[in-house]
């Protein structure tokens, strides 16, 4: 069984920093990676993804994750944050021999300032 | 593509009561399901699964006489909590996997907020 451990429950950054979230898991087999953004009482929407191929994976909004096998971490990072970034940022892995689950972290709080 | 629809996206029922969730999956078929429930400030933690045709799978500590989950068709599943009490109030967030080509991937549902009065 995997789990999934987000070193940082809170980040505080100014508008325009860059910023990163990080995410670590444990697993005994081959795993896909996801990083989720939820705003306010909504659901979640998927930012990137890995799955194979190149490490560093590109998502929307500006975000990219770079997934390190050896280290297994799978960190997010955006060079320029903007206010519409605060947000829940949930990294999730999906062991795929368990049909799919999708175990997530306990999510970062992401507040950009102006 | 790949969307997602809950209904309600909030709903107030006095304990005792039932009350139906419906997730849609509306531009793909849905071969899974799955129900996860969010508490304030938490993360996503999964209720159950479920196959088009079959009985869900609940996650351990998870009443599956509570939370009553049927997928009738692969377009539709329904999670019922019954008999409702105050406890139960939360987050509940379905999200959908596809066939191939999207079978990698679930995408979620905007949610229903409950609270059991």
């Amino acid at each position: 069984a995997q789990s999934v451990t987000q070193l940082d429950s809170q980040v505080p950054v100014f508008e325009e920093a860059p910023v990163e979230l990080r995410c670590n898991y444990s697993s005994s087999v081959s795993v896909y990676l996801f990083w989720y953004v939820q705003y306010p009482n909504q659901g979640l929407q998927l930012l990137l993804k890995y799955l194979s191929g190149s490490t560093l994976v590109k998502g929307i909004n500006g975000f990219e994750a770079e997934f390190n096998k050896s280290q297994t971490s799978f960190h997010l990072r955006k060079p320029s944050v903007h206010i519409s970034d605060t947000a829940e940022y949930f990294c999730a892995v999906s062991d795929l021999p368990n049909d799919y689950k999708l175990s997530f972290g306990a999510g970062t709080t992401v507040t950009v300032r102006a | 593509g790949a969307v997602v629809s809950q209904h309600p996206s909030w709903v107030i029922c006095k304990s005792g009561t039932s009350v139906k969730i419906e997730c849609r999956s509306l531009d793909f078929q849905a071969t899974t399901m799955f129900w996860y429930r969010q508490f304030p400030k938490q993360s996503l933690m999964l209720m159950a699964t479920s196959n088009e045709g079959s009985k869900a799978t609940y996650e351990q500590g998870v009443e599956k006489d509570k939370f009553l989950i049927n997928h009738a068709s692969l377009t539709l599943s329904t999670l019922t909590v019954t008999s409702a009490h105050p406890e139960d109030s939360s987050f509940y967030i379905c999200s959908a996997r596809g066939g191939s080509g999207l079978s990698y991937e679930q995408y979620f549902g905007p949610g229903t907020r409950l609270t059991v009065t």
